[in-house]
């Protein structure tokens, strides 16, 4: 089975900074990247889906890179809503995910 | 627009049963694969089951493999999750989410149901 591993598993962070979050898949899949945002006490939400498109309604600071095994994503510019934390997932495997906190 | 609710969490004892539902609207229900993801307290999210748009298709993560069944009712724009001889391990919110394009993408959540396995 896939597993997929983020680095780092915190972070911190202040408003507007750029913010680089990494994943790695154990092996190549034919299931897309996706990326998902969960604030406290709240569902997840669809960030990027196919490494690198946007969800609607999505903010455009949001963006994802990568292919193969390795991807990536980046806030170019932090905002105070974007404290929260990330999930990167492939098929049926989530990362272990990445808080990002107020510095 | 998209909708998902589920509903049927508690408390309930090890060993024994309990059943989820998400009741589905905004969309084509019988068009869409439907995941069930948990997540236990403090933790990150786990995949549990996915059934296919017609319900033909099922899978299970292997810690539920045999003791969970997914289910759905088209004509009635539900699914359900089945949750046999329950452990303290099952403890977690229990969220559906809509599969997109067929490829795994959760494009839409439920609030989700809270599950509390303790004696």
């Amino acid at each position: 089975d896939i597993q997929m591993t983020q680095s780092p598993s915190s972070l911190s962070a202040s408003v507007g900074d750029r913010v680089t979050i990494t994943c790695r898949a154990s092996q190549s899949s034919r299931y897309y990247l996706n990326w998902y945002q969960q604030q406290p006490g709240k569902a997840p939400k669809l960030l990027i889906y196919g490494v690198s498109i946007l969800q609607s309604g999505a903010p455009s600071r949001f963006s994802g890179s990568g292919s193969g095994t390795d991807f990536t994503l980046t806030i170019s510019s932090l905002q105070p809503e974007d404290f929260a934390t990330y999930y990167c997932q492939q098929g049926r495997a989530f990362g272990q995910g990445t808080k990002v906190e107020i510095k | 627009q998209v909708h998902l609710v589920e509903s049927g969490g508690g408390v309930v004892q090890p060993g024994r049963s309990l059943t989820l539902s998400c009741a589905a609207s905004g969309f084509t229900f019988n068009s869409f694969g439907i995941h069930w993801v948990r997540q236990a307290p403090g933790k990150g999210l786990e995949w549990v089951a996915l059934i296919s748009y017609d319900g033909s298709e099922k899978y299970y993560a292997v810690s539920v493999e045999g003791r969970f069944t997914i289910s759905r009712d088209n004509s009635k724009n539900i699914l359900y999750l089945q949750m046999d001889s329950l452990t303290v391990d099952d403890t977690a919110v229990y969220y559906c989410a809509r599969d997109y394009l067929r490829n795994s993408v959760m494009d839409y959540w439920g609030q989700g149901t809270r599950v509390t396995v303790s004696s």
